[in-house]
């Protein structure tokens, strides 16, 4: 089963601090995502990798940046966290190979607060 | 632009009741169409997807949709609710490139005695 775990469930930060939030898969995918939920809202894209140390916007990339060294790890960094920025965070990875192509799988989350 | 609208935020059912959720897509390539479902405080676990082929798709936990080109529409449905169906889950759209998807806003489904 593939498996994407998260660094932390629940992480309280103060406005200004600068934040990371790690995610890691263990099935060898090519493409790695960063999504926000906020509800009403539904999963926003921040940020999506498809490679190593290759990255792409989503719909929402502003106050966040990512990093990815290696292929199994992919990193949202928020620079300067603000109140606003109060939200679960979830990754997800997929493959790029036809069979499972778009099927993505998720990590259990990040809840992070903002004070 | 593909998108997504799931009608009903809030789905209220019966046990061994049947459940419907609703999703509508816009998609301007032949699409790839996913049910997801997040129970509290985990992560979505893919329930079903289209994506060429038969058009009624069987997924775990007896859930099934089925896509229907004509009115846009892939439906989640289930014969007969159960208490550990009471989840939020979500239709999502492939989109472009990349392995992106578009999701929906949600629907909760609250399952009564």
């Amino acid at each position: 089963d593939v498996k994407v775990t998260q660094s932390s469930r629940y992480l309280v930060k103060r406005t200004g601090e600068k934040v990371f939030l790690e995610c890691v898969q263990d099935m060898d995918h090519e493409n790695m995502f960063w999504y926000r939920q906020d509800p009403g809202l539904g999963l926003r894209l921040i940020y999506f990798s498809y490679d190593v140390k290759m990255k792409e916007k989503g719909d929402i990339p502003e106050g966040y940046s990512v990093s990815r060294e290696k292929k199994e790890r992919f990193s949202l960094i928020l620079e300067s966290a603000s109140t606003n920025q109060t939200s679960m965070y979830l990754c997800a990875s997929s493959s790029t190979g036809t069979r499972s192509a778009y099927e993505q799988y998720f990590g259990p989350g990040t809840r992070l607060t903002v004070t | 632009a593909q998108s997504v609208t799931q009608l009903g935020s809030h789905v209220s059912v019966s046990e061994g009741a049947l459940v419907l959720l609703r999703c509508n897509y816009s998609s301007s390539v032949p699409p790839y169409l996913f049910w997801y479902v997040q129970y509290p405080n985990q992560g979505l676990q893919l329930l079903l997807k289209y994506t060429t082929g038969a058009t009624l798709v069987k997924g775990i936990n007896g859930f099934e949709a089925e896509f229907k080109k004509s009115e846009t529409s892939f439906h989640l449905t289930k014969p007969s609710a159960h208490m550990s169906d009471a989840a939020e889950y979500f239709c999502a759209v492939r989109t472009g490139g990349g392995n992106k998807l578009t999701f929906g806003t949600g629907t909760q489904l609250k399952v009564e005695l």
